[in-house]
């Protein structure tokens, strides 16, 4: 089984709609990561969370909010998509002792 | 100006060819360096990890980082056709920190 998941694998949806993309782990780490990542410009950090009680923005968080569960599950919303929110979005787990960081396999989300 | 520089390609090399990649940086305060390797509708993989100055070779790829010039930089020794793909670099400042990546340049390795 994966260690990073992430549902829904694709989704179309409307400008306006609310959005939840989840993601799940299972490596036992405490930081988790959103990203979006457009064609030419990498990957761009969304939000982060370095524990439970602990969110943080990063670079582009306008038009998104998040949600901690429980250490294995970090939710991304979008509460009135817009269409140049259409992107393909990961979840990622990281190591401190090693610094490296674990990707889910990504969310297309297309918004019309 | 973005924090790291890649440039996109797309890069076209012939099998068993060396594969040159890099990225230059503008901030100096990073010391922790990264490569990834992503193929099509998949998520990143971390292919080497580099702290400070240095080289590093793992099988057929090799990273250096030249913090001097604020270049890093990926060889791939006998190229093959599954080695295409896009390659990121990514780097932070503190180990377990947030990554700034690259753009991304993406690979064709034709048989």
């Amino acid at each position: 089984d994966a260690d990073v998941t992430q549902t829904p694998r694709n989704r179309i949806t409307k400008t306006g709609k609310r959005i939840m993309l989840e993601c799940s782990q299972t490596k036992g780490h405490d930081r988790m990561y959103w990203y979006r990542q457009d064609p030419g410009l990498g990957l761009q950090l969304i939000y982060y969370s370095f524990d439970v009680k602990d969110i943080n923005k990063g670079e582009i968080s306008d038009g998104y909010s998040v949600s901690r569960q429980a250490q294995a599950k970090f939710s991304l919303s979008l509460e009135s998509a817009i269409p140049n929110q259409t992107a393909l979005y990961f979840c990622a787990t990281s190591d401190p002792r090693t610094n490296s960081q674990y990707f889910g396999p990504g969310t297309r989300l297309t918004v019309l | 100006q973005k924090e790291v520089e890649q440039d996109p390609g797309p890069l076209s090399v012939p099998e068993g060819a060396i594969v040159s990649l890099n990225c230059t940086y503008s901030n100096s305060a990073f010391q922790y360096f990264m490569w990834y390797r992503q193929y099509s509708r998949k998520g990143p993989e971390l292919l080497m990890y580099t702290y400070s100055s240095g080289n590093k070779e793992d099988g057929r790829f090799t990273a250096q980082v030249d913090k001097s010039s604020k270049y890093i930089s990926l060889f791939i020794r006998d190229s093959q056709p599954s080695d295409s793909a896009t390659y990121l670099c990514a780097m932070s400042k503190t180990a377990g920190n947030k990554l700034t990546f690259g753009g991304g340049t993406r690979v064709l390795v034709k048989p």
